[in-house]
């Protein structure tokens, strides 16, 4: 069965860096589009990135344009968020997502806090 | 990246029907058949419960329904059972090829 499991998340001080992870297993991870959606506590979900099949596009929200970069390695089935020049509003459960135009399948989250 | 509309809130009782509508605009819901919906319960995880503004997954009940009409789209849960409350968010693929949330409504049963 599909499963996608998030890592990497914590507490940083604004600007800091952290670099999530999301190992995925159960299907054939180079065939398919993979998103990040996140979620601020109490608030709804928000569209982060998006990253092809293949890596050869990737698509960000105006929000963290510039500051965050998606990535993914087929090889070991991982996909990653790099998230530079943090802010408190960035705050939030993280979660990585399987698919192209929908979500089918999402992950528990990992949970990132900005705060000094 | 202006988030689509929904309600906030919607309740209703038990074997009823409601429907939670999902406003965007031409770059967005009424663009493209790419509009999707989510469960969410508290502490959870969303889930897919329809893509393409009217497919119901493998496993999802089919006491959900989706439906479109320019640039408002629709969830429609009949027969509401206790389990159905949650949170529930709409989605759109827009024209700059970013995607795009709604609000969320919360959905109560009485």
């Amino acid at each position: 069965q599909v499963q996608l499991v998030e890592s990497g998340g914590g507490v940083v001080q604004p600007g800091g860096s952290l670099r999530l992870s999301c190992a995925a297993s159960g299907f054939t991870f180079s065939s398919y589009g993979m998103h990040w959606v996140r979620q601020a506590p109490g608030k709804g979900l928000e569209w982060v990135a998006f990253i092809r099949y293949d890596g050869s596009n990737k698509y960000y929200a105006d929000s963290v344009k510039g500051r965050f970069t998606i990535s993914r390695d087929n090889s070991k089935n991982t996909l990653y968020l790099q998230m530079n020049s943090l802010r408190a509003e960035d705050t939030a459960v993280y979660y990585c997502a399987k698919g192209a135009i929908s979500y089918s399948y999402w992950g528990k989250g990992t949970t990132v806090t900005v705060s000094s | 990246q202006s988030a689509l509309t929904q309600p906030a809130s919607v309740s209703g009782s038990p074997g009823q029907s409601i429907t939670i509508s999902c406003t965007g605009t031409s770059s967005d819901v009424g663009g493209y058949n790419y509009v999707s919906w989510y469960q969410q319960h508290p502490g959870k995880a969303p889930k897919l419960m329809i893509y393409e503004v009217s497919n119901r997954p493998s496993g999802v009940s089919n006491r959900f329904s989706g439906s479109k009409s320019g640039n408002t789209a629709s969830l429609t849960i009949s027969g509401l059972q206790a389990e159905d409350e949650a949170d529930y968010y709409c989605s759109s693929y827009t024209s700059s090829s970013t995607w795009v949330f709604g609000g969320g409504t919360k959905l109560t049963v009485l």
